[in-house]
C-alpha cells in the first residue's frame, strides 16, 4: 500500500467554482501534514501546513480526519493561477524528518 | 540573498560516467535531503543529513552517494551504478515545523 494515495485528477474546473482535493495516509503515527503546490517543471513550494483543527489561508482550507487518515484542500474561488498540481504531504517516521509525497492532483482552472 | 541553490539546471550525462550535482543553502538549517522525481510520480528520498559529517540512506540510495562536509552544502553524484539516472533532482532543507524547502532542481538527462 502507498504511504500517500491521492487522486491524480486531473480537476478540471472553471474560473470562481470551488475543488477539493482529497488524500489518504497509511502510517497512522504520523505527526506532520502538508499540501504543496508543484507548477509544471518547478521544484514543490509550500502551500500550507494541516493541522488537526483545520486550518484556513484565505481561499484555501485545509482539514485533517486523524481517525480516517484522511487529509483535504479546499480552494474557492478558484482563480487561473491556481492552475498547478498540489501534492499532499506526510512525514516519513523512518528517515529523519524526510516527507512522503502523494503523487499529486492536477489543477486546470478555465476562464 | 537568503535560499537554497542547486546546480546545475541541465545536466546530460554519458553512460559510465559519474556525476556531482551541487545543494547549497544559506539558511542555517542542520537538516538536508535528496529527492528524485520522475514523470507523473511523487518525490522519493534518496539521502539525508541531520547533521555536518553525517548522512543516512533513504528509499532509493543504491546508485548515489552524498557528503557532508559542511553545514551549508550537501553534494550528490550520481555514479554509474545507478541504472536508470533520468530524472529531475531536488535537494530540500528542513524548517523548524517539519515542512521543507525546496532548491530550484536539477534536471540530469543521460544521453
Amino acid at each position: 500500500r502507498k504511504e500517500v494515495e491521492q487522486d491524480p485528477g486531473p480537476f478540471n474546473v472553471p474560473e470562481g467554482a470551488t475543488v477539493a482535493f482529497n488524500c489518504t495516509y497509511s502510517n497512522s503515527a504520523s505527526q506532520s501534514f502538508f499540501w504543496y503546490r508543484q507548477d509544471c517543471r518547478k521544484e514543490p513550494k509550500l502551500l500550507m501546513s494541516v493541522y488537526s483543527s483545520g486550518n484556513e489561508d484565505g481561499r484555501f482550507t485545509a482539514q485533517l480526519n486523524r481517525a480516517s487518515q484522511y487529509i483535504s484542500l479546499l480552494i474557492r474561488d478558484s482563480k487561473l493561477s491556481d492552475s498547478a498540481t498540489y501534492l499532499c504531504v506526510v512525514n516519513n517516521l523512518n528517515s529523519g524528518y524526510a516527507l512522503n509525497f502523494g503523487k499529486g492532483t492536477s489543477l486546470l482552472v478555465t476562464p | 540573498d537568503g535560499g537554497i541553490t542547486q546546480s546545475p539546471k541541465y545536466l546530460f550525462r554519458k553512460e559510465g560516467q559519474n556525476v556531482t550535482l551541487s545543494c547549497e543553502q544559506n539558511l542555517n538549517h542542520d537538516a538536508m535531503y535528496w529527492y528524485r522525481q520522475d514523470p507523473g510520480q511523487g518525490l522519493r528520498l534518496i539521502y539525508y543529513s541531520q547533521i555536518v559529517n553525517d548522512f543516512q540512506k533513504g528509499d532509493i540510495a543504491e546508485g548515489y552517494s552524498v557528503s557532508r562536509e559542511k553545514k551549508e552544502s550537501f553534494p550528490l553524484t550520481v555514479t554509474s551504478a545507478q541504472k536508470n539516472p533520468t530524472a529531475f533532482y531536488l535537494c530540500a532543507v528542513a524548517g523548524f515545523g517539519n515542512e521543507q524547502f525546496f532548491g530550484p532542481g536539477t534536471r540530469l538527462t543521460v544521453l
